[in-house]
């Protein structure tokens, strides 16, 4: 089973600066065949489903604004918010979908400093 | 609009049983492979279940193997979540969610809001 691993466990940030949340899984979710990595960013509000932000470790989802990114391959990964807003207040989650089970990170809680 | 609805969730005592619905609409659900994911209160997301579009193939958490049974009635628009023998670590939200695109392993796009399982004597 793939175990990913986030860090830190929690983070607070000022408004307007930068966040950095990262991700690492215990073998590559890089599929050779197609040069993808299986790796996905969710944000999760309070009492709120978790949404989807970054799929294929960098591709920004439809109306996910452009401060959030994804970057990584292999077994390393980063989500980057680069200008941290209000409602940007949440916990965020990589998750691979490599294989299954399909496994989440524990978690990364972004506040506001 | 995509749409998913859980619902059954409630207080069941430890080795009861319970089944959970995910009703869909705004999408083809005979198209896509569906998932369940849940969470203990406080704590972060566990995949549980998944099932191919058509029915035919299914996997499990090492956890819930052997106790849940994931099903889906596509003439219903609707997933299902068998869930006998339960104990207290089931306690959680129970999301379903549907996997982007006709493809078997790739990423969830689109959850439901969660049902409540309470797991307690």
């Amino acid at each position: 089973d793939i175990v990913m691993t986030q860090s830190p466990d929690s983070l607070a940030v000022s408004l307007g600066e930068r966040a950095t949340i990262n991700c690492k899984s215990s073998q590559s979710v890089l599929y050779s065949s197609n040069n993808k990595n299986f790796l996905g960013w969710y944000q999760q509000k309070p009492g709120q489903p978790p949404k989807l932000l970054i799929y294929w470790a960098s591709t920004r989802e439809s109306g996910v604004p452009d401060r959030f990114s994804g970057s990584g391959s292999g077994t390393d990964f980063t989500l980057t918010i680069s200008s941290l807003q209000a409602e940007d207040v949440a916990v965020y989650y990589c998750q691979q979908y490599y294989s299954t089970p399909y496994s989440f990170g524990q978690g990364t809680k972004l506040e506001i400093k | 609009e995509v749409q998913l609805v859980e619902s059954g969730g409630g207080l069941v005592q430890p080795g009861g049983s319970l089944r959970l619905s995910c009703a869909a609409s705004g999408f083809t659900f005979s198209s896509y492979w569906m998932h369940w994911v849940r969470q203990a209160p406080g704590k972060g997301l566990v995949w549980v279940s998944r099932i191919s579009s058509d029915g035919s193939s299914t996997s499990y958490a090492d956890s819930v193997k052997g106790r849940f049974t994931i099903s889906r009635d596509n003439a219903k628009n609707t997933l299902y979540l068998q869930m006998t023998s339960l104990r207290a670590e089931d306690t959680a939200v129970y999301y379903c969610a549907r996997v982007a695109g006709a493809y078997v392993n790739n990423y969830f796009d689109y959850w439901g809001q969660g049902t409540l399982v309470t797991v307690s004597s």
